[in-house]
């Protein structure tokens, strides 16, 4: 299905695990962002990616890492998970190469509950 | 430190009533401009986006847009129960690479 997927939906995992996040588009769209939500804090930028290949940290890049291997795929893996980083996580991609004011629209997956116990 | 600032509410409207939304932000070289909506447990689905200085409608939602006082605003004309949610207003950040910054978000509440 086109879209912009993301797997697990919910995950509980205990302190200092690896976790990984996945995400996947069907649109080859060039961007691609992770965000983390909390209450009372909106949605903030983990790391997104331009293009395969190319990554870069946003407003709170700690503890997580990217990856960007193939345009469709932008997983996210937290190397140790704290109870800090419990959160809904969203994962967007954008289009980008049209250039115009429209390709800046950001479509969102369904989003991921983590919860870090 | 680029910043969108959103009033959180919960704004409370009668149904049938004009909602107003507000936005401010603090990079002037921004020049795209978002407003998503987000129901409970859901993700951010887009309204509208304005680029341009004035008034764009798309049926019953206004966006403004002033560069100069770096302000941007969502009407929702007739609110309906339906509109209740949180929305987010998410300001390009200049400097390329397609990101944007959000608001945190104002909760809406529209009451029969």
């Amino acid at each position: 299905d086109a879209g912009i997927t993301q797997s697990p939906r919910y995950k509980i995992t205990e302190t200092g695990r690896q976790v990984t996040l996945m995400c996947h588009q069907t649109w080859s769209h060039s961007y691609m962002f992770w965000y983390r939500q909390d209450l009372g804090h909106g949605l903030r930028l983990i790391y997104y990616s331009a293009a395969a290949d190319i990554t870069d940290k946003g407003e709170v890049p700690d503890g997580y890492v990217v990856s960007r291997s193939k345009t469709e795929n932008f997983p996210l893996t937290l190397e140790s998970a704290t109870r800090s980083q419990t959160s809904v996580y969203f994962c967007a991609s954008s289009g980008g190469l049209a250039g115009g004011p429209d390709s800046y629209e950001q479509y969102f997956g369904p989003g991921t509950r983590l919860t870090v116990t | 430190q680029k910043e969108v600032e959103q009033n959180s509410g919960p704004l409370s409207v009668p149904e049938g009533a004009i909602a107003s939304l507000n936005c401010t932000y603090s990079d002037r070289g921004s020049q795209s401009f978002f407003w998503y909506r987000q129901y409970s447990g859901k993700s951010p689905e887009l309204i509208m986006f304005i680029y341009s200085n004035g008034d764009k409608e798309d049926g019953r939602f206004t966006a403004q847009l002033n560069k100069a006082s770096q302000y941007v605003s969502l009407l929702i004309r007739d609110s309906q129960p339906s509109d209740s949610a949180t929305y987010l207003c998410g300001v390009e950040i200049s400097g390329g690479y397609n990101k944007l910054i959000f608001g945190a978000g104002t909760r809406l509440a529209v009451h029969p």
